[in-house]
């Protein structure tokens, strides 16, 4: 059973655009989300997170929305940047112990 | 760089053998977590440890085991190794052991079974 879901598996957008990726969860008890972004051969690296009393939360040029009746998280980047290129996991987690669940991930590649 | 180190950085070894794969998190971080990263799967939670003590564990196979030591660095350890342990592992540490913090994690480790 997919608790996080990245429905869309690679988005190609143009540099100077805003890239949007989007992630689905079905468990109402996730009380935090994080995004992370890996190259290959990397481990993944944090970017931002939200938490469920939240609806935004914004770092430079990341922000991330929360939509809890629709259980649904977005993250904007604006302006792209051709080395924003990589693949992008959303991730949720519950108070008690903090293990994070994963989406599939993203693959987003910013075009020149 | 994250601040969390594994080693080694890569592993091939043969089926049946049991291999160690080291973590040191990030100074100040008490919790440290192992996840799972192969091609079908995705990023699997496999363990997390919090200040020496097991604080949650996921769908980690019996043959798997890890532990934390006094010093707070861990270790995930594979014992009978089979084709399909075949995957990256990744070690990530936060400041405590419950939600609310980021997780921040290693380079992981290449682990091939032939």
């Amino acid at each position: 059973d997919q608790q996080v879901k990245q429905n869309s598996p690679s988005l190609s957008v143009q540099e100077g655009r805003i890239s949007i990726l989007n992630c689905d969860y079905t468990n109402s008890m996730f009380d935090y989300f994080l995004w992370y972004k890996k190259y290959p051969a990397e481990g993944p690296t944090f970017l931002i997170s939200i938490s469920s009393i939240k609806d935004k939360n914004e770092d430079g040029r990341f922000t991330v929305f929360l939509n809890k009746s629709a259980k649904h998280l977005s993250l904007h980047i604006v302006p792209s940047q051709p080395g924003d290129s990589a693949v992008y996991f959303c991730a949720a987690s519950r108070g008690n112990t903090g293990k994070l669940i994963f989406g599939q991930g993203t693959t987003l590649q910013v075009k020149p | 760089d994250s601040g969390v180190t594994q080693t080694p950085k890569h592993l091939i070894t043969a089926t049946g053998q049991r291999v160690t794969l080291r973590c040191s998190p990030r100074s100040g971080d008490l919790s440290v977590y192992w996840y799972q990263q192969s091609l079908d799967q995705g990023l699997q939670f496999l363990i997390q440890y919090y200040n020496g003590e097991e604080r949650a564990k996921g769908n980690i196979l019996e043959r798997f085991s890890a532990q934390q030591f006094p010093d707070l660095h861990s270790e995930l350890n594979l014992s009978s190794l089979e084709l399909g342990d075949s995957a990256l592992y990744f070690c990530a540490s936060s400041v405590l052991g419950q939600g609310g913090y980021e997780q921040y994690f290693g380079p992981g480790t290449r682990l091939t079974v032939t």
